[in-house]
């Protein structure tokens, strides 16, 4: 079974560019998240999807960050203009659940190492 | 703000041991709890979960106890091999989208 796969793996940028991560669900999962990871702040949520429709961005640090999912099978979160405090890990997950009070397993991707320089 | 407080921060355990990490919740409205572990280089992986109506479950070598009461749940993982040193983290969700992770722990078991 295909996981949750994001791309690129690594990005290495300098401060002011535009980034884009890519991130495909599993076939079938109906709720998507993009998570950041710092050995400061460990894994916090930035923004949750639930059937292409985002539902809590409350995580999302400011407004250089924006994320979209056009359809069930694809997600991208853009951060413009990067600066060096957004390097980090950004994780993407999936989940299929019948609601919102219904806590299923979250499946990561494998992540984007980002670095702006 | 941290909800869910891990420790210990690093362990180390002899092959054959047993690893014990622990974690303890404030908010009383979480109902899942689940324990991931993540190598070096990969996103985190779902290792077992419970929900507060059981005290304790086991999968193989792993197994949650938790304590309603003093809001506190533990990972134990038995005859500890050096394929599971890794990073585990515990976390916490009452709904589908705010789940709160620990800081992390980074087991590592000696051959």
């Amino acid at each position: 079974d295909a996981g949750v796969i994001q791309s690129p793996r690594h990005e290495v940028t300098e401060m002011g560019q535009e980034v884009t991560l890519r991130c495909k669900p599993i076939s079938g999962h109906n709720s998507l998240f993009w998570y950041r990871q710092t050995m400061m702040r460990g894994l916090e949520l930035l923004i949750y999807f639930n059937n292409n429709v985002p539902i809590d961005d409350s995580g999302m640090p400011e407004d250089r960050f924006s994320a979209k999912m056009p359809n069930a099978s694809f997600s991208t979160l853009k951060i413009q203009p990067s600066e060096p405090r957004d390097s980090a890990v950004y994780f993407c997950a999936s989940s299929f659940s019948l609601s919102s009070q219904d806590n299923q397993p979250q499946h990561f991707g494998d992540g984007t190492r980002l670095s702006i320089l | 703000q941290q909800q869910v407080k891990q420790s210990p921060q690093s362990l180390i355990v002899q092959k054959g041991g047993i690893s014990i990490i622990n974690c303890a919740y404030e908010n009383t409205a979480f109902d899942y709890f689940p324990w991931y572990q993540q190598f070096p280089g990969k996103g985190p992986a779902l290792l077992i979960a419970i929900r507060p109506d059981v005290s304790e479950k086991k999968e193989g070598r792993f197994t949650i106890s938790f304590n309603k009461s003093a809001k506190q749940f533990s990972l134990h993982i038995m005859d500890s091999q050096p394929g599971d040193s890794a990073t585990y983290f515990c976390a916490a969700s009452w709904n589908n989208n705010d789940m709160r992770f620990g800081a992390g722990t980074r087991l590592t078991v000696k051959p």
